[in-house]
């Protein structure tokens, strides 16, 4: 158990829809990191909070946004859905502000299937 | 350019013997992370072991080590007496040390390990 724990587990939507996704971090972790993982597929980088900002974002379009809240939990939002959107999100909590990469090790929450029909 | 490189989509190993699990990765930036993690069917990613990019001696933890060699940008998985319970899609991935890291993981594309008793 890494104590990040995501909501909801699945979730089915239609096309054009919007959607938000929740996780909370693991207790004393201050930086959330949202991935995308298509079906036989390493995951992708979506984007990463911290301080309650976006600091970090991989190549996905600006209908893929975010939050992160003062107790560091976080909502992944995606809008005007489409079907190539169906996968495994996957939240994953760390602690930033050290030094050294050594320190920042990501662990991961089960993840939230979205099937987009 | 892929930046991590799994050879290996699938493999078959007998119950108690060693296994090596491939991984090859590509960057520029002289500071970076190297990181095993395990996806069992559940779907929840379980961090294995880090190796950083100034480390000198191989990572170990319990049962999995980390065959580093830098100048061939090689980062192989190594667990010693495989259990059925090891039986998971284990991928490889790397986070470059500019900016902080913020840019997130890069993943390879996995390997399927299937341990047979």
């Amino acid at each position: 158990e890494t104590g990040v724990t995501q909501s909801p587990t699945h979730l089915i939507k239609t096309r054009g829809q919007q959607v938000t996704l929740r996780c909370s971090s693991q207790s004393g972790h201050n930086t959330v990191s949202w991935y995308q993982q298509a079906l036989g597929q390493g995951p992708q980088f979506i984007f990463q909070y911290y301080r309650e900002e976006e600091n970090g974002r991989g190549n996905f379009p600006p209908r893929f946004s975010g939050l992160q809240f003062p107790n560091y939990s976080s909502e992944l939002n995606v809008n005007a859905l489409e079907l190539d959107d169906s996968a495994l999100y996957l939240c994953a909590s760390s602690l930033s502000g050290t030094t050294t990469l050594a320190k920042n090790i990501q662990y991961f929450g089960a993840g939230t299937r979205l099937s987009v029909l | 350019a892929q930046k991590i490189t799994q050879t290996q989509p699938g493999m078959f190993v007998q119950e108690k013997e060693a296994v090596t699990l491939d991984c090859t990765y590509d960057t520029s930036d002289p500071s970076y992370g190297l990181f095993w993690y395990k996806q069992p069917s559940s779907g929840e990613m379980i961090f294995l072991i880090y190796q950083g990019s100034y480390d000198q001696q191989n990572a170990t933890e319990g049962r999995y080590s980390l065959n580093f060699q830098k100048a061939r940008k090689s980062a192989n998985l190594v667990i010693s007496a495989s259990q059925l319970g090891d039986s998971a899609m284990y991928f490889c991935a790397m986070r470059e040390g500019r900016r902080g890291g913020a840019d997130g993981l890069t993943f390879g594309k996995g390997t399927h390990l299937i341990i047979q008793p």
